[in-house]
C-alpha cells in the first residue's frame, strides 16, 4: 500500500513556458503533500507543504508565483513552474505522509519523481 | 532548526561486505525515516524507527533517541545496494521532514 504517482517522468521544455506536474496518492487519501526539489548529488529541498483546501506553505526563499500549488482534492496535487527557466531545471519529487492506523506514527512516502530540463 | 548529519559522505563497498551508515540529530524527533534513493531517483522506503531496531533482511536499523543518533546497518552487501541512503527526521513541535545530505554507496562487483 501508500503508492504515490507523478507525472510527467519527465519533461523537457523551452523557456518561457508553464510545467505542470501532477502528484496522486494511488491507495490513500493525502490531506497534506511535500513537494521537493533536488538538484545533482545534492539532498532533497523541501520547497513547500500542500494543504488540500488550503493554500501552500512555502519554504523560505521560494517563489509563491513562481512555483504554484494547488491541493484540487484528497488524491491530487499539483505544482506548476510557471515561465521556466533553465535554472528551474531540476528532479521534483513529491510525497505525502501516511498515518498508520491511528496508532500516532506517520510515514512518508514519495512518487518516483520528475526531471524538467528547460532549455 | 533541527540539523541532520550523515556518515560517512561517500562509501564504496566490495560486494559482500558489510558496513555501518550514522545518522545524527541536533534535537528530539518524534519520527525518523532511512530512505535509498535508487539510481533512477526513486526513494524506497527502508525503516520507519524513531527508536529502537528494526531488521528487514540484510538491512537493520537501530535509533538511540535520547543520545540523538541512528544506524543503519548493511550487512553482505550487493550492486543493487547501491545508491544514495538518506535519513530524514520529524522534529517535536515540527510539521516538516528535515532531510541530512546523505551517504552515496557503490557497491564493487
Amino acid at each position: 500500500g501508500a503508492v504515490v504517482s507523478q507525472h510527467p517522468s519527465w519533461v523537457i521544455c523551452k523557456s518561457g513556458t508553464s510545467v505542470k506536474i501532477e502528484c496522486r496518492s494511488l491507495d490513500f487519501q493525502a490531506t497534506t503533500m511535500f513537494w521537493y526539489r533536488q538538484f545533482p548529488k545534492q539532498s532533497l529541498m523541501l520547497m513547500a507543504t500542500s494543504n488540500e483546501g488550503s493554500k501552500a506553505t512555502y519554504e523560505q526563499g521560494v517563489e509563491k508565483d513562481k512555483f504554484l500549488i494547488n491541493h484540487a482534492s484528497l488524491t491530487l496535487s499539483t505544482l506548476t513552474v510557471t515561465s521556466a527557466h533553465p535554472e528551474d531545471s531540476s528532479f521534483y519529487i513529491c510525497s505525502a505522509r501516511v498515518p498508520w492506523r491511528g496508532q500516532g506514527m506517520e510515514t512518508q512516502y514519495f512518487g518516483p519523481g520528475t526531471r524538467l530540463l528547460v532549455l | 532548526g533541527i540539523q541532520v548529519e550523515q556518515s560517512p559522505p561517500d562509501l564504496i563497498l566490495q560486494e559482500g561486505a558489510n558496513s555501518t551508515l550514522r545518522c545524527n540529530f541536533s534535537d528530539s524527533v518524534n519520527n525518523l525515516q532511512w530512505f535509498h534513493q535508487n539510481p533512477w531517483g526513486q526513494l524506497i522506503n527502508l525503516f520507519y524507527i524513531p527508536s529502537g531496531t528494526k531488521q528487514n533482511g540484510r538491512l537493520s536499523a537501530t535509533t538511540v533517541a535520547t543520545e540523538r543518533y541512528s544506524l543503519l546497518y548493511i550487512s553482505s552487501s550487493q550492486t543493487t545496494d547501491s545508491g544514495v541512503y538518506f535519513c530524514a527526521v520529524g522534529y517535536t513541535g515540527g510539521f516538516k521532514t528535515i532531510f541530512g545530505a546523505g551517504t552515496r554507496l557503490f557497491v564493487k562487483a
